[in-house]
């Protein structure tokens, strides 16, 4: 069974740019998860999406928001970047409630 | 909320030794999951145990064994007979039984030598 996949594997990005990331989940896997992990921050919970819906959030400003498609693919889309949003940016998939399997994450750079 | 604390950022083993790697959280809930992680340099998260808080038998997946104290709030990882590919970032990890999301500890980097 192939693995979760993120695209793209890095990117640049300007100031007031904004970003779109791409996560395919496991297949049957219906909840994704998404991460940021900065060396200041560390493994910080972004959201969580379920079955189209996200589920649960977590403490980041509204320029971070997501989605998930029908076939449980998710995207992420950070608006008006800023310098401290340079970070890898992880997600995971899961069957409900169970282990969490992550990509090899989107590295992000804003210059 | 949710708190993991991992007190040792670095530690080191000799290849084919044993290191333990420590791992204290802080929870209301009686009932939840913990886990631990590896982050090689390629920084794909990788699962390397899980273990549910109801379960009192110690978690085991070959070379990997788990240390899980409820009431001190303490869940170690032992690694046995270590290899120059156990050498990563490790993450201890904790979920709650109602939500999806992963609380993370600071990490430990291990170093295997040779």
């Amino acid at each position: 069974k192939a693995g979760v996949t993120q695209t793209p594997r890095y990117l640049i990005k300007t100031r007031g740019q904004q970003v779109t990331l791409s996560c395919s989940p496991i297949s049957g896997h219906r909840s994704v998860s998404w991460y940021q992990q900065t060396p200041g921050q560390g493994l910080q919970f972004l959201f969580e999406y379920f079955s189209e819906t996200q589920r649960n959030k977590g403490n980041f400003p509204g320029r971070f928001s997501g989605r998930q498609f029908s076939n449980s693919r998710s995207e992420m889309n950070v608006s008006t970047l800023e310098l401290g949003d340079s970070a890898l940016y992880l997600c995971a998939s899961s069957l409900d409630l169970r282990e969490q399997y992550f990509g090899p994450g989107t590295r992000l750079t804003v210059t | 909320a949710q708190t993991v604390t991992q007190s040792q950022p670095e530690m080191s083993v000799q290849e084919a030794e044993t290191v333990t790697l420590s791992c204290t959280y802080d929870t209301s809930e009686s009932d939840y999951y913990l886990f631990w992680y590896k982050q090689p340099p390629s920084r794909q998260m990788i699962l390397v145990i899980r273990q549910e808080a109801y379960k009192q038998q110690n978690a085991t997946e070959n070379r990997f064994s788990v240390n899980f104290q409820k009431a001190a709030k303490s869940f170690s990882l032992k690694i046995s007979d270590s290899q120059l590919g156990d050498a990563a970032m490790y993450f201890c990890a904790y979920r709650g039984t109602g939500a999806n999301n992963l609380f993370f500890g600071t990490g430990t980097r291990l170093t295997v030598i040779p």
